[in-house]
């Protein structure tokens, strides 16, 4: 069985940083893409990042770049988002979601992320 | 930040059809046939329910079909039931923005 476990979320002041992970289970993590998808409370899916499976590439959404890293440990079967001078409008839900040519088959429950003062 | 255009809302009645539509444009749906839709219940992680159009993961019930015109594509539930009642989400590879959503559309059956 696939499981994807979100950890890391909480309340963060503007300009602070956090780190997110997902423990991954169920498929042969090191041989695929993996990707982080965020949800602002009411609103829709937000792609965020998204790194190889031997995590030579990453790409981020405009959003993001600059401010976020993705990183994975395959020998850990996990997954990271570092969240630094995060903002108001990173107030999410941050799920992370195995990738399959650009569609997303598993996904964790989610993790939430706060900003606020 | 552009994504795909969908209705806010639908409805239907249980055994009716519905259709979703997906606007997008010749740089993302247009251009590739990696269209998917997501099905989320509240509080629930969303749910593959349609990929690369119209393909339907393994345990997803052939009530659910896509289709791709142009740069819309559109997602159609057949014979409508209560626990079909979600919000739905389509995506598109958007090329070196990988990946677009729609704003999603709240189904209700009435």
């Amino acid at each position: 069985e696939v499981q994807l476990v979100e950890s890391g979320g909480g309340l963060v002041q503007p300009g602070g940083s956090l780190r997110l992970s997902c423990s991954v289970s169920g498929f042969t993590f090191s041989r695929h893409y993996m990707t982080w998808v965020r949800q602002a409370p009411g609103k829709g899916l937000e792609w965020v990042a998204k790194t190889w499976p031997d995590g030579s590439g990453k790409s981020y959404a405009d959003s993001v770049q600059g401010r976020f890293t993705i990183s994975r440990d395959n020998a850990k079967n996990s997954l990271y988002l570092q969240m630094s001078n995060v903002r108001v409008e990173d107030t999410a839900m941050y799920y992370c979601a195995k990738e399959e040519w650009y569609r997303y088959d598993y996904w964790g429950q989610g993790t939430l992320v706060s900003v606020s003062s | 930040q552009s994504g795909l255009t969908q209705p806010p809302s639908a409805s239907g009645s249980p055994g009716q059809s519905v259709t979703i539509s997906c606007t997008g444009t010749n740089s993302d749906i247009g251009a590739y046939n990696h269209v998917s839709w997501y099905q989320q219940h509240p509080y629930k992680a969303p749910k593959l329910i349609l990929f690369e159009v119209n393909e339907r993961p393994s345990g997803v019930p052939d009530r659910f079909s896509g289709s791709k015109s142009g740069n819309t594509a559109s997602l159609t539930v057949s014979g409508l039931q209560a626990e079909d009642e979600a919000d739905y989400y389509c995506s598109s590879h958007a090329g070196t923005k990988n990946v677009i959503f729609g704003g999603g559309t709240k189904l209700t059956v009435l």
